[in-house]
This record gives C-alpha cells, structure tokens and sequence, in this order.
C-alpha cells in the first residue's frame, strides 16, 4: 500500500552543497513529477517525466535536475543549494501522460541556511 | 495562460456548520478540474475532479459542480467534522498542457468543535 515513497522526509543543507531527492512509485505508472511547495503559492511544477525515458522542465526548473532511472524511480538533485530552494518538495505520479489524477508522496521538508 | 484563484482562509467553522470554498479559473481549451486535500504532515490527496462542463464530482459527502459559464468549481460540504480539517487546493489540468497541474494557493479549513 506505499504509493509514492519520499525520501528523506527532511534535510538541512548548508549553501552550496549538493544533494538528490529520491521518489519511487509502485503502481506501476507512466508518468512523474516533481513540485515544490511555497507558502501562499501552491504547488509549482519543477520538472516532469512523461514516460520512462523522457523528462521535461516545468514552471521552475533552474537549479535542479532530474533523472528517470527508471520506470518506478524519479531523482530531483540540487547541485548547489541556495536559499531560495528552502520548500518542501512533493513528487507525484500518474498512470499516463494525459488528464488523470496525480498520486503524490508525503513530501520532503528541506532547509537551506 | 492558465491560473487558477481560490479563496483565502483560513475558514474556521463549528463542526456540522456548512461549507463551501470558491474556485474560479482562467485556462485554454476545456480543462478537467480537481480538488486535493492535504492533511497536517502529508502530501496531498484527491477528493474529487470533473472532467466536463456541469459534471459533478463527489467524495466523502464533498461536492463540487463544474460551472463553465462562470468558470467555477467551488467546494461545499453540507455538515463538516473536526476530521475534516486540512488545506484544500483546487487545481485544473488543460488540454492545451497536457498533464500539467496548475494549483490554487490553497485554502486551510479549520473546523472546531
């Protein structure tokens, strides 16, 4: 019954490091994404994964990068963490590519100092 | 392009009081439209979606009516319970953007008993 699998549920980062946000889904569906949530703005889409193989930038891609490793995995790295990138992040799945409901993980609550 | 504005909250009403959350919408094409529910500590959860004009979505005694005309799709719970407090977001995916979900800044109901 895991869904979409988040992790870590939380980080702390200094400026400038580096690190990779991990999701994998066991429904066996096409399509991931990845959000960030902000207070007072929703959920802002990042970069999503249409099917395995594919990914594509969002509404705001700068300062991260994915990787479909494959059909259940979907990483999020930030190559070097600024401030700003403080949210909390929630990686989503869906069955295909097209209007169907997205299925989403816990999340991860990441600060940068 | 698409947006989607929600009320501000937080709302906070009496258990068994009435409810409703409104949601306008600007989009391209004829967008299917959905409302998620987020609890404390969790990532967000569909309640109920429409998929055309007038159809009305309904789940866990929440409804929703989508009204093309005054391009709407208010929320509304006829006796809410202290289990239904949360953040309600209302969402739209277009044709014109496939399956990207544009969010609501979200709304945060209390309920209070």
């Amino acid at each position: 019954n895991a869904g979409v699998t988040q992790t870590p549920k939380f980080q702390v980062l200094k400026t400038g490091q580096s690190m990779t946000l991990q999701c994998a889904q066991d429904m066996n569906h096409n399509s991931m994404y990845w959000y960030r949530q902000d207070p007072g703005m929703g959920l802002r889409l990042i970069y999503y994964s249409a099917s395995e193989g594919t990914t594509d930038k969002g509404e705001v891609p700068n300062g991260y990068n994915v990787s479909r490793l494959n059909k259940r995995e979907f990483s999020l790295r930030l190559e070097s963490a600024a401030p700003s990138q403080t949210s909390v992040y929630f990686c989503a799945s869906s069955e295909y590519w097209g209007p169907r409901p997205q299925h989403f993980g816990d999340g991860t609550r990441l600060s940068i100092l | 392009g698409n947006s989607v504005t929600q009320m501000e909250g937080p709302v906070t009403l009496s258990e068994e009081a009435f409810l409703t959350i409104n949601c306008t919408y600007t989009a391209t094409g004829y967008p299917s439209l959905f409302w998620y529910v987020q609890y404390p500590g969790e990532g967000l959860q569909l309640l109920l979606k429409a998929t055309k004009a007038d159809d009305k979505g309904s789940n866990k005694g929440f409804e929703a009516t989508y009204r093309k005309e005054t391009t709407s799709f208010h929320l509304e719970k006829g006796s809410v319970q202290v289990s239904d407090s949360a953040v309600y977001f209302c969402a739209l995916m277009s044709t014109g953007t496939a399956s990207k979900l544009t969010f609501g800044t979200g709304t945060r109901l209390q309920v209070t008993l």
